[in-house]
């Protein structure tokens, strides 16, 4: 079975600063594609970046970022010029298929508050 | 616009008193999924479909019924609703490897 998971509950971030979400996971599967999901206080689901595994390099939209690291099992976050409209709840997500109905496996998620 | 709707999207409700949550996606997508979202447990999936009358269990389907009548509805019913399913519910249509999520129904069982 896939698991995904969030270490940090909680984080927070001065405005303009650099943060970092961590994110593992556990998967048998070779290949497989993970997400960051957005859920500001509009409970609205916003996807955030998209990394597909057999792709080498890592995924960049705009100031969103991505560390895949495979052979460890990472996949973490960095928000780069941290603004007020980031504050969220952000999960992290990996699909392997539609074999499996199409289902996304998410982990715990991480609430981030970014601070003026 | 391409979008997934969901009615009602806030519900209060009394235990044992039989509701419906309806679901449904204007982008001809043939997987349609509901997942439940608790503090501490991010979203897990309930049911899933992959074609009309074509359904089966996600990860946590206990107390809960879906139908797949016409490709773009995908209804959750609960039968006899209990607090432990007061959550935040979201319809999800996907295709390939992207996901379209409703705005979410919030739901409390008293």
């Amino acid at each position: 079975a896939q698991t995904v998971t969030q270490s940090q509950p909680e984080m927070s971030v001065q405005e303009a600063e650099t943060v970092t979400l961590s994110c593992t996971y556990d998967t048998s599967e070779s290949n497989y594609y993970l997400f960051w999901y957005k859920q500001p206080p509009s409970r609205q689901m916003i996807l955030v970046i998209r990394q597909e595994a057999y792709k080498q390099q890592n995924a960049t939209e705009n100031r969103f970022s991505v560390n895949f690291q495979k052979a460890a099992k990472s996949f973490s976050l960095k928000i780069s010029d941290s603004q007020l409209g980031d504050t969220a709840m952000y999960f992290c997500a990996f699909w392997t298929g539609e074999t499996s109905g199409s289902r996304l496996t998410f982990g715990e998620g991480t609430q981030l508050t970014v601070n003026p | 616009e391409a979008q997934v709707t969901q009615n009602p999207r806030y519900l209060i409700t009394v235990t044992g008193k039989k509701l419906t949550v309806t679901c449904s996606q204007n982008m001809n997508h043939e997987y349609m999924s509901w997942y439940r979202q608790d503090p501490g447990l991010g979203l897990r999936q309930i049911y899933y479909s992959m074609n009309v009358e074509v359904t089966d269990k996600g990860d946590v389907p206990e107390g809960y019924k879906v139908s797949r009548k016409e490709k773009r509805n995908f209804p959750l019913i609960l039968e006899s609703p209990s607090p432990n399913q007061t959550s935040l519910y979201f319809c999800a249509s996907s295709f390939r490897n992207e996901q379209f999520f409703g705005p979410g129904t919030r739901l409390t069982v008293l």
